[in-house]
């Protein structure tokens, strides 16, 4: 049974840093992309960064581009998203999902980041 | 940057057709897929690469994709049906979510 685990959510004060992690197992973990989604309380989803199988490429949206930083570890079945310089607007729940050839087959439960004073 | 526009809300009896649309530049010439995510959980992909419908996915789920508009179609809409519809455009650098469509069953 495929599985994705997302950790590492908790409350930080804006301009701090957090890193999220994503225990896959189920699957070859080092055979597939995977990406990192958020979604803000309320509100929709959004596309933050892709990381392809080897780590050679990633691809981040405009909004994190510069502080937040994905990376995987095909050895230990894990996806990271580290986040820096953290603002009150990347408050969400940040899921990990697993790519397809063009689409998500797969979500973990999603981890909730607070960034309050 | 890329944007896919869907409406807020559609609302649809019990046994009726419900059409959800995304708007988007040229996303014919780009695979749509879409996801239903209901309160509290993590969304499930219901169509991909435009109009395929993954196992388990009732049939009743269809989609197409054409020009600016791709459509999810839900047909003999069941009260089970009722979530938030999104839909998503991939190509080798877009990963752009709509904004977002509920689907009230009344």
């Amino acid at each position: 049974e495929v599985q994705l685990v997302e950790s590492g959510g908790s409350v930080v004060q804006p301009g701090g840093s957090l890193r999220l992690s994503c225990a896959a197992s189920g699957f070859i973990f080092g055979n597939y992309w995977m990406h990192w989604v958020r979604q803000a309380p309320g509100k929709g989803l959004v596309w933050v960064a892709r990381i392809n199988s080897d780590e050679s490429n990633t691809i981040y949206a405009d909004s994190v581009k510069g502080r937040f930083t994905i990376s995987r570890d095909n050895a230990k079945n894990t996806l990271y998203l580290q986040m820096n310089s953290l603002r009150a607007e990347d408050t969400a729940v940040y899921y990990c999902a697993r790519a397809e050839v063009s689409w998500y087959g797969y979500w973990g439960q999603g981890t909730l980041v607070t960034v309050s004073s | 940057s890329y944007e896919l526009t869907q409406p807020p809300s559609v609302s649809v009896s019990p046994g009726q057709t419900a059409s959800i649309t995304c708007s988007g530049d040229k996303l014919g010439d780009k695979y749509a897929c879409w996801y239903q995510q209901k309160p509290g959980q993590s969304p499930v992909v219901v169509i991909y690469q435009d109009s395929k419908r993954p196992s388990g996915i009732p049939e009743r789920f269809s989609g197409s994709n054409s020009g600016n508009t791709a459509t999810l179609t839900i047909s003999g809409t069941q009260a089970m049906d009722e979530a938030d519809y999104y839909c998503q455009a991939w190509d080798s650098s877009t990963y752009v979510f709509g904004t977002g469509t509920k689907v009230t069953v009344l």
